[in-house]
């Protein structure tokens, strides 16, 4: 079975420092990669998908991940972080042929002045 | 702009009585989905509709049920609602393999419902 890790359930950055989300997966095929982003109270927006093509993926908001096969990773980065990038961050695993979606636990990003 | 949306944003009932939460979609997608994702957790399945194909997650409790209509609109009905229903309710689309694959899934704004 498909499963997803994210490692740190809240992560604190300073405004303008790097941002580092980790994800790690399990998955006996081929996966499918995604992070989503939700703000308070609102539903979850798609920043970036990794569906076999290109290993680095660029997304919304200036966010991108690498997808390492060695290493099970699909870690999130942005250069530089923003107060408007604080939110919960899903990293989710594609399993099925309905495209369902396995969520890891989520991190909180917290960006301080 | 194509979209999902989840009406009311939202929603109190009582203890035990009955409340239905609507979804539509302007995508056009076949695939509809319903997630319960409570506080500071991960969205969880409780079912999904492959156009008018109705599929279970085996421990959605008997509580909740749903309809689709048509391909824009889908219902999730809690049948007797308790207070550990309370949480955000999450209705998302996607499109299939048949016609044209894209994995990810659009979610709505969500629900939030109260149970008091």
């Amino acid at each position: 079975a498909q499963s997803v890790t994210q490692l740190g359930s809240h992560v604190s950055v300073s405004e303008g420092a790097l941002v580092l989300l980790r994800c790690n997966y399990s998955s006996s095929v081929p996966p499918y990669l995604f992070w989503y982003v939700q703000y308070p109270n609102q539903g979850l927006q798609l920043l970036l998908k990794y569906t076999s093509a290109a290993t680095l993926v660029k997304g919304i908001n200036g966010f991108e991940a690498e997808f390492k096969k060695s290493e099970t990773s699909f870690h999130l980065t942005k250069p530089s972080a923003h107060m408007s990038d604080a939110a919960e961050y899903f990293c989710a695993v594609s399993e099925g042929g309905y495209n369902k979606l396995i969520f890891g636990a989520g991190t909180r990003l917290a960006v301080h002045p | 702009d194509a979209m999902v949306i989840q009406n009311p944003r939202y929603q109190v009932t009582q203890f035990g009585k009955p409340v239905t939460l609507s979804c539509s979609q302007t995508l056009n997608h076949n695939v509809m989905y319903w997630y319960q994702q409570k506080s500071s957790q991960a969205p969880k399945l409780l079912f999904h509709y492959y156009d008018k194909d109705f599929n279970n997650e085996a421990d959605t409790p008997d509580n909740f049920q749903s309809r689709r209509p048509n391909t824009s609109f889908c219902f999730l009905d809690i049948r007797s609602p308790g207070l550990g229903d309370a949480a955000m309710y999450l209705c998302a689309t996607s499109r299939d393999a048949v016609t044209g694959v894209s994995y990810e899934q659009y979610f709505g704004p969500g629900t939030r419902l109260t149970v008091t």
